[in-house]
């Protein structure tokens, strides 16, 4: 079964730098990539959704890209802000006749300081 | 105006116990979910219905029960509640544009 892999360590980074995080997957390669921020005592919130064939997507200050060859996703966060620092996770979707089943990563932590 | 509601937000109960919990949605989205995220954060699916039609169930022990009485809702039934149990149950929502839309959540707590 897909595995996600995503850095459990929390990313402490200073406001208006680059915040960088890093999404691994094993076994089969996913239809498409989606990452979501989740804040404490929240559900999680859709961002940004790259699919198989798309090296890269951008919203706003944010970026994804999707490395086929290393299996690997990376988000960044441009110009960080304190408003940023969440719990980011990511998740990859096969498609089915009906329903997409996502497997989620256990999420990266972000800590953005003034 | 709430898009993904769920009820109740937090849950505590005995072992033992049977307990239910609600989702609705309100954005016209064919397909529900229900996840759960344990203390680790990890988020596994459980169930997905289709239009009131079970399309995925993981490996869910046989005291969770789901139940779409239509499209815009989907309910946790839990008989026989373990500690092992407790976590937070998400429902999500999906339509055919990509991206799903989480409940706030519902904190199970068994004691």
């Amino acid at each position: 079964s897909q595995k996600i892999e995503q850095n459990s360590e929390a990313l402490n980074i200073q406001e208006g730098k680059t915040a960088t995080l890093t999404c691994n997957y094993t076994n089969y390669s996913p239809a498409y990539l989606q990452w979501y921020r989740q804040d404490p005592g929240r559900g999680p919130v859709f961002l940004l959704l790259i699919r198989e064939n798309e090296k890269e997507k951008r919203k706003e200050r944010l970026k994804v890209t999707f490395d086929t060859t290393l299996k690997q996703s990376l988000f960044h966060i441009t110009a960080s802000q304190p408003a940023d620092s969440a719990t980011y996770l990511c998740d990859t979707g096969v498609f089915k006749a009906a329903g997409n089943k996502l497997t989620f990563g256990g999420g990266t932590r972000v800590l953005v300081k003034p | 105006d709430t898009a993904v509601s769920q009820t109740p937000k937090y849950l505590v109960t005995q072992m033992g116990n049977d307990k239910s919990i609600k989702c609705e949605q309100n954005l016209g989205h064919d397909t529900m979910y229900w996840y759960k995220q344990d203390s680790k954060k990890f988020l596994k699916i459980m169930f997905s219905y289709n239009n009131k039609e079970l399309i995925i169930n993981e490996t869910v022990p046989n005291r969770f029960s789901p139940k779409s009485p239509d499209k815009a809702h989907l309910n946790l039934h839990i008989n026989s509640l373990e500690l092992g149990d407790s976590a937070v149950y998400f429902c999500a929502s999906a339509g055919t544009n990509y991206g799903y839309t989480f409940g706030s959540g519902t904190r199970l707590t068994v004691v």
